[in-house]
């Protein structure tokens, strides 16, 4: 099956400046990489996604880069706030497109 | 409005007890899922219902079954709760089943004593 590992499982920067999130997954016919921010209390929530058509996607101050060649795709978020406090997970496809395969997550923390 | 509501949000119970947590959308999805988030909130999914059909059974004790009574919703019982069973349960939904997006809602938070 899909395998999705991400790293850091813990990041922690000052407000302002950038954090970035790494995912790595194991098959290559993969072809759709979203992400979710997960805050307390409440459930993951769609913050980007990708398609493996495309090598890269910004909204505002987040992005998303996909090499399919090194198979494994980053999450940027740049001039970061408190409120980017929250945990960060990737998903992948599972080996038959059913379902999503997660990574273990990253806990941003944005120091103002 | 709630895209996707599960109640209750809070759920603690004795060993041994039968629960259920349920589950709607109103997103008009055809596809809903079942997770479960451990206390390293690593997410693992538990089952996935299209179109009223289940698509994947992970492998979860057969202490756990999905019931959906039509496409808006997806229930999730329990019988005879362990210890281990002590976890955030968390249902999604997505517009049809394969690479698409999706809505999860806020969790329930079940304590096993």
């Amino acid at each position: 099956g899909e395998n999705v590992e991400q790293h850091p499982s813990t990041l922690s920067v000052q407000e302002g400046d950038s954090a970035v999130i790494k995912c790595t997954y194991s098959d290559s016919a993969s072809n759709y990489f979203p992400w979710y921010k997960q805050e307390l209390g409440k459930g993951p929530q769609l913050i980007i996604d990708i398609r493996s058509n495309v090598g890269e996607k910004k909204d505002q101050r987040i992005a998303v880069t996909l090499n399919k060649t090194a198979k494994h795709f980053s999450l940027h978020i740049t001039e970061t706030q408190p409120e980017d406090s929250a945990v960060y997970f990737c998903a992948a496809p599972s080996y038959n497109n059913n379902d999503m395969r997660f990574g273990a997550g990253t806990r941003l923390t944005v120091k103002p | 409005d709630t895209a996707v509501s599960q109640t209750p949000k809070y759920l603690v119970t004795q060993m041994g007890n039968d629960k259920s947590i349920k589950c709607e959308q109103n997103l008009g999805h055809d596809t809903m899922y079942w997770y479960k988030q451990d206390s390293k909130k690593f997410l693992k999914i538990m089952f996935s219902y299209n179109n009223k059909e289940l698509i994947i059974n992970e492998t979860v004790p057969n202490r756990f079954s999905p019931k959906s009574p039509d496409k808006a919703h997806l229930n999730l019982h329990i019988n005879s709760l362990e210890l281990g069973d002590s976890a955030v349960y968390f249902c999604a939904s997505s517009r049809t089943l394969g690479n698409q997006p999706q809505h999860f809602g806020d969790g329930t938070r079940l304590s096993i004593l």
